[in-house]
């Protein structure tokens, strides 16, 4: 069973197109996370939601726009695209304030 | 500057060789540190987790804090070719504080 899952694993399209990447998790989880990863693999944090609630919300363009559902979704909508959008945006979720942080296996934006 | 520094590498070793890995970091305020391993176009996993000062072991993984030199390091003995991956530092304020990222250090072992 996929802990972390995120759909779509691949998505291109182009400039100005809104799109919607999805996360779940059935793990049972209060925190869930965005995080974006670069072509040179650094990784770093966009957003957080603590059941349902966002508590982490870093120096993001306002074209980003997380949603939670419920506890055991976090997706994110981006409006407008850019080609600096392109990179791997990876899912996360951790019980409670435990150090450990479950990824997924990463949506793959690219923008032409 | 940034607040996680780490060498990208690649850095290549035979099977077998130890491998050292290591970053820096400028907030003092730092307490807990972690390494994860990213195999490619794979989520990153939780290798190894330190709070505060000191050594950590397991099995061929060891996890080193020097607070008062603001350093971290993982030593991974008899490696093998599965442990090719990238390997990212992570340390955080408090246990409910954001994740804070290094570059991430990309180790080939080759046969």
């Amino acid at each position: 069973d996929t802990a972390v899952s995120q759909t779509p694993k691949y998505l291109v399209t182009q400039m100005g197109n809104d799109k919607s990447i999805k996360c779940e998790q059935n793990l049972g989880h209060d925190t869930m996370y965005w995080y974006k990863q670069d072509s040179k693999k650094f990784l770093k944090i966009m957003f957080s939601y603590n059941n349902k609630e966002l508590i982490i919300n870093e120096t993001v363009p306002n074209r980003f726009s997380p949603k939670s559902p419920d506890k055991a979704h976090l997706n994110l909508h981006i409006n407008s695209l850019e080609l600096g959008d392109s990179a791997v945006y990876f899912c996360a979720s951790t019980p409670g304030n435990s150090y450990e942080q479950y990824f997924g296996p990463g949506t793959r934006l690219t923008v032409t | 500057q940034k607040e996680v520094e780490q060498d990208p590498g690649p850095l290549s070793v035979p099977e077998g060789a130890i491998v050292s890995l290591n970053c820096t970091y400028s907030n003092s305020a730092f307490q807990y540190f972690m390494w994860y391993r990213q195999y490619s176009r794979k989520g990153p996993e939780l290798l190894m987790y330190t709070y505060s000062s000191g050594n950590k072991e397991d099995g061929r993984f060891t996890a080193q804090v020097d607070k008062s030199s603001k350093y971290i390091s993982l030593f991974i003995r008899d490696s093998q070719p599965s442990d090719s991956a990238t390997y990212l530092c992570a340390m955080r304020l408090d246990s409910w504080g954001k994740l804070q990222f290094g570059a991430g250090t990309q180790v080939v072992v080759t046969p």
